[in-house]
């Protein structure tokens, strides 16, 4: 079964800029979330999709939003890049029945 | 307020000195308690859940083992590959991760 899936890889941006992030869940999975990491501040919890639905959504300005499709496929999009916005975003995907959430690799974003 | 504390930050261990990462929480209605192996640069990697006290789970070197209040992650002979951080994870009953924030893990051949 393939993993959960994270395009682009790494991508470079400068401030001002918008940016679009997507993610493939594990075939079956319904659910899928959001971290942001960065070296100071460790995993920290963007949102949550169940079913197309933002079910839970953490602390993070409006600049910050998703959406999940039909497929479970889900974007994230931040606008106004800033340059404390620079970290690792991890997408995880769950089936629900054993709340274990399987991670991607990561996009490594980069605001100059 | 939900609370998941890992201890030590930080590990250095020779190869095969055995030790244990402690995490402690503090969550209502705990769903279930997750360990994952985390790389540098690297999206983190799902060892263990354990869902009730007393529970226990093996992986190779790896043993996770958890009571009311914390869980532990036995390393048994280290060995280099093992260097990485690990990190705890709790759901609360309103399906919440609560992350710690992880014990950096340096083995020295």
């Amino acid at each position: 079964k393939a993993g959960v899936t994270q395009t682009p890889r790494y991508l470079i941006k400068t401030r001002g800029q918008q940016v679009t992030l997507s993610c493939s869940p594990i075939s079956g999975h319904r659910s899928v979330s959001w971290y942001q990491q960065t070296p100071g501040q460790g995993l920290q919890f963007l949102f949550e999709y169940f079913s197309e639905t933002q079910r839970n959504k953490g602390n993070f300005p409006g600049r910050f939003s998703g959406r999940q499709f039909s497929n479970s496929r889900s974007e994230m999009n931040v606008s106004t890049l800033e340059l404390g916005d620079s970290a690792l975003y991890l997408c995880a995907s769950f089936a629900g029945s054993t709340d274990t959430q399987y991670f991607g690799p990561g996009t490594r974003l980069t605001v100059l | 307020e939900d609370q998941v504390t890992q201890s030590p930050e930080a590990l250095r261990l020779q190869e095969g000195e055995s030790s244990s990462l402690n995490c402690s929480y503090t969550v209502s209605g705990l769903r279930g308690l997750f360990w994952y192996r985390q790389d540098p640069g690297k999206g983190p990697e799902f060892l263990f859940t354990l869902y009730s006290a007393g529970e226990e789970k093996e992986k190779e070197r790896l043993k996770a083992t958890l009571t009311k209040k914390e869980s532990f992650l036995h390393i048994t002979a280290p060995k280099p590959e093992d260097s990485a951080t690990y990190l705890c994870v709790a759901t609360s009953g309103t399906y919440k991760y609560i992350f710690g924030t992880g014990t950096r893990l340096k083995v020295l051949a």
